[in-house]
């Protein structure tokens, strides 16, 4: 059974905090992406990767990086968070190639910054 | 900018009837189209790809593409209220980068 798993499910963090937001997935995937999610505006991209140590900026990149140091895991960090970050963040994996390139996602993880 | 529409809705639909649910795509060059499904907190689940023209069905669901006219669409017959949802339509880049672009969603109601 394929599993994308993040770190954690919620999270309270302080502004200003550096968060990190860990995924990892056990499918062999080359492309892992990062994604929030909010009320009326769907899911948008913020980063993703298509190999180890490689990255491209998403839809809405500003005030995250992320890291990929190791095929199985995808990290997403806030450098200094702000209360516009309070979201939902999904991680999802999927295979490169014409077809079969369905994403796969984690549960989610609802970051609330106060 | 690729770009995937759906309409937002909410679509209500009675028990038992069936539900239509429709996305448009901008990318000519796309050949993978996937249905998810989300429940209220929940993260998006796979139901349905489809990457040639006409039917494809599975169970209840049934997927529809027709490329020349950029639509997909995902029917569900005999709806249940446990059907009652947000309905992702996504479709990855064409040109080897294969990100998947995802529609805002249609929220599905089924009443009893």
């Amino acid at each position: 059974d394929v599993k994308v798993t993040q770190s954690s499910r919620y999270l309270v963090k302080r502004t200003g905090e550096k968060v990190f937001l860990e995924c990892v997935q056990d499918m062999d995937h080359e492309n892992m992406f990062w994604y929030r999610q909010d009320p009326g505006l769907g899911l948008r991209l913020i980063y993703f990767s298509y190999d180890v140590k490689m990255k491209e900026k998403g839809d809405i990149p500003e005030g995250y990086s992320v890291s990929r140091e190791k095929k199985e895991r995808f990290s997403l960090i806030l450098e200094s968070a702000s209360t516009n970050q309070t979201s939902m963040y999904l991680c999802a994996s999927s295979q490169s190639g014409a077809r079969n390139t369905e994403a796969f996602f984690g549960q989610g993880t609802r970051l609330t910054v106060v | 900018q690729k770009e995937v529409e759906q309409n937002s809705g909410p679509l209500s639909v009675p028990e038992g009837a069936i539900a239509s649910l429709n996305c448009t795509y901008s990318d000519r060059g796309s050949q993978s189209f996937f249905w998810y499904r989300q429940y209220s907190g929940k993260s998006p689940e796979l139901i349905m790809s489809i990457y040639s023209n006409g039917d494809k069905e599975d169970g209840r669901f049934t997927a529809q593409l027709n490329k020349a006219s950029q639509y997909v669409s995902l029917l569900i017959r005999d709806s249940q209220p446990s059907d009652s949802a947000t309905y992702l339509c996504a479709v990855p880049a064409s040109g080897g980068s294969y990100i998947p672009t995802f529609g805002r969603g249609t929220s599905l109601i089924v009443h009893p």
